[in-house]
């Protein structure tokens, strides 16, 4: 059974396009997060949702917007793509907010942006 | 603020040899840190955690960590690797939030 789902896997599209990419977590959990993994593999936590509410939000443009219909799922929108959003992003999910609860991750999906 | 440092971009061991990938971090209170791995084309994957308690924690696949709090480390260790270890790791602390390190990329030779 998958855990922490992503789709699409790859999504390669044209600068200034719309694009969205979809999370889903059969784990129960309380939390939902996306990160960006550059093309040194750094990774930067994006956005995390509690309960439907935005909690951390780390300096991402607004043309970077996360929805999630349910506790289950957390989508993330991109408007007008740029090059340099070019990267993986990865989902994650884990229980409720602070404290020492594993994140556990999506296969990630990979963006590419001509 | 947490931080997290992985001081090697990347460590090449011979299999059966013991493996270390270190990992050094800054945080205010009391630490929670973490051990990923990452293989190609793939997500993250937990290994271990330190909350508190024993030093020296076992996870998945053979992996351990020790907890060194006069050092503020947390290296990663296996007493003999084996080929599919070959991946990326990442050593993780959580506070207000998780930071990542930069990874350390693992390469053990047949």
């Amino acid at each position: 059974d998958t855990a922490v789902s992503q789709t699409p896997k790859y999504l390669v599209t044209q600068m200034g396009n719309d694009k969205s990419i979809k999370c889903e977590q059969n784990l129960g959990h309380d939390t939902m997060y996306w990160y960006k993994q550059d093309s040194k593999k750094f990774l930067k936590i994006m956005f995390s949702y509690n309960n439907k509410e935005l909690i951390i939000n780390e300096t991402v443009p607004n043309r970077f917007s996360p929805k999630s219909p349910d506790k289950a799922h957390l989508n993330l929108h991109i408007n007008s793509l740029e090059l340099g959003d070019s990267a993986v992003y990865f989902c994650a999910s884990s229980q409720e907010g602070l404290g020492p609860h594993t994140q556990y991750f999506g296969p990630g999906t990979r963006l590419t942006v001509l | 603020a947490q931080s997290v440092a992985q001081p090697e971009d990347q460590v090449n061991v011979a299999e059966g040899n013991p493996l270390t990938v270190k990992c050094t971090y800054s945080v205010s209170g009391n630490p929670y840190l973490f051990w990923y791995v990452q293989y190609p084309n793939r997500g993250l994957q937990f290994l271990l955690k330190y909350i508190t308690g024993d030093n020296l924690v076992k996870g998945s696949y053979g992996f351990e960590a020790e907890f060194n709090k006069s050092q503020t480390s947390f290296h990663l260790k296996k007493p003999s690797a084996l080929v599919s270890d070959s991946a990326l790791y990442f050593c993780a602390v959580r506070d207000d939030d998780m930071r990542f390190g930069a990874g350390t990329r693992l390469t053990v030779k047949p």
